[in-house]
């Protein structure tokens, strides 16, 4: 079955610090990759999306997120943390096509930023 | 400049008592999602509609309703709340449905069951 895996739960890093944020997907053909952010009692925003071409994606505030099919991973990296980043995570595939096409999401990582 | 819009933002309702939470968008897309997404998990897709077609999800429980009047709207109905139906629900949008098109999210309803 599809699915999106985020080993993480729960990230602290230092403010400046750099930030990877891991996310693994199964699914067979062509993934359809997103990261998007929530903060505390808001809705969900796209940082960034990978459809194809250029495994290297750039987003939103500063991140970026590297497609690897070898690994099946689109990994989420910043390379200066600020401590507006604190926030919750998600890493999300397409699944299905057309009308039946959806989101599944994976169950995202927290990540708190120290001073 | 608000493009997805979720009223109220916190909604509390009473065990059995049917509640409805509104989304409206001013993008004038096509597709309209609902998400429920529980304390500490991901979102989890209820149901869309593309244009005037409903699209339920196989998971979705017979509790949850949706109405779609108008290209604006969409109304989430849950017809007798249990304590379990407390989350926050999400409403999206998208031009088409997916696969490569980007859903816009609303900020959230709250929903509390007491």
């Amino acid at each position: 079955a599809q699915s999106v895996t985020q080993p993480d739960i729960h990230i602290t890093v230092s403010e400046g610090a750099s930030l990877e944020l891991r996310c693994n997907y199964s699914y067979g053909a062509t993934p359809y990759l997103f990261w998007y952010v929530q903060s505390p009692g808001q809705g969900l925003q796209l940082l960034l999306k990978y459809f194809s071409g250029d495994t290297l994606v750039q987003g939103i505030k500063g991140f970026e997120a590297e497609f690897k099919r070898s690994q099946s991973s689109f990994n989420l990296r910043k390379p200066s943390v600020h401590w507006s980043d604190a926030a919750e995570y998600f890493c999300a595939v397409v699944v299905g096509s057309g009308n039946t096409g959806k989101l599944i999401f994976g169950q995202g990582t927290t990540l708190q930023v120290k001073p | 400049d608000a493009m997805v819009i979720q009223n109220p933002r916190y909604q509390v309702t009473q065990f059995g008592k049917p509640v409805t939470l509104s989304c409206s968008q001013t993008l004038n897309h096509n597709v309209m999602y609902w998400y429920q997404q529980k304390s500490s998990q991901a979102p989890k897709l209820l149901f869309h509609y593309y244009d005037k077609d409903f699209n339920n999800e196989a998971d979705t429980p017979d509790n949850f309703q949706s109405r779609r009047p108008n290209t604006s709207f969409c109304f989430l109905d849950i017809r007798s709340p249990g304590l379990g139906d407390a989350a926050m629900y999400l409403c999206a949008t998208s031009s088409y449905p997916l696969s490569t098109d980007t859903q816009y999210f609303g900020p959230g309803t709250r929903l509390t069951v007491l």
